[in-house]
């Protein structure tokens, strides 16, 4: 069946830093793929998608590229805040009905 | 996007008593919505598929009895946890997406249930 796998964490930054999770899928077809942000006590919130291959998708700083060859969906930010400490899932949906399939979870702690 | 708004977002109850969670898309209608159960520092775990006008579909291991599901309108899906014990106790996140296929997923902001 699909899968999703995601570094594990926790990955703790100084502000400012760079930042990289790894996220790597398996599916059949051509998934569209997301990751969500979770801060504490709260639910999901989409951070950014891509729906198909080469596809960039971005936000608030945060970059992913869809590469369908490496089967990769790997998140980056340049420069990050304390803000974005929190909890990041990779997640990709192959069929109509929005069921997702999730990662793991990376929790990300950036200190001041 | 769209807002998927959740209720209560925090609740307690006692060992042997039910509790409704709701969850409602506030500006699209939502022939499917999902639930989700989140142990503390671990991922999202599919319960099961609440479809409108019919009966949910439970993934493996969940309790059908246990979890109850109803999903009578388009904008409204409800979650019910019966005869709730210390285990059930977890954050439950439901979400919903607006159609169309391998598009995005909207998630309520969650409930974390407390059986003590």
């Amino acid at each position: 069946g699909d899968s999703v796998t995601q570094m594990e964490g926790p990955v703790t930054l100084s502000e400012e830093a760079f930042l990289t999770i790894n996220c790597t899928y398996t599916a059949t077809g051509y998934p569209s793929l997301f990751w969500y942000v979770q801060y504490p006590g709260e639910g999901l919130q989409l951070l950014l998608k891509a729906t198909k291959a080469d596809d960039k998708g971005s936000n608030k700083g945060f970059e992913a590229t869809y590469r369908k060859e490496t089967t990769s969906f790997h998140l980056e930010k340049g420069s990050v805040q304390v803000s974005d400490s929190a909890v990041y899932f990779c997640a990709l949906v192959k069929a109509a009905g929005n069921k997702l399939t999730f990662g793991g979870g990376t929790r990300v702690l950036v200190k001041p | 996007g769209a807002v998927v708004s959740q209720h209560p977002s925090r609740v307690i109850c006692k060992s042997g008593t039910s509790v409704k969670i709701e969850c409602r898309s506030l500006d699209f209608q939502a022939t499917t919505m999902f639930w989700y159960r989140q142990f503390p520092k671990q991922s999202l775990m599919l319960m099961a598929t609440s479809n409108e006008g019919s009966k949910a579909t439970y993934e493996q291991g969940v309790e059908k009895d246990k979890f109850l599901i109803n999903h009578a309108s388009l904008t409204l899906s409800t979650l019910t946890v019966t005869s709730a014990h210390p285990e059930d106790s977890s954050f439950y996140i439901c979400s919903a997406g607006k159609g169309g296929s391998r598009t995005e997923a909207f998630f309520g902001q969650g409930t974390r249930l407390t059986v003590v």
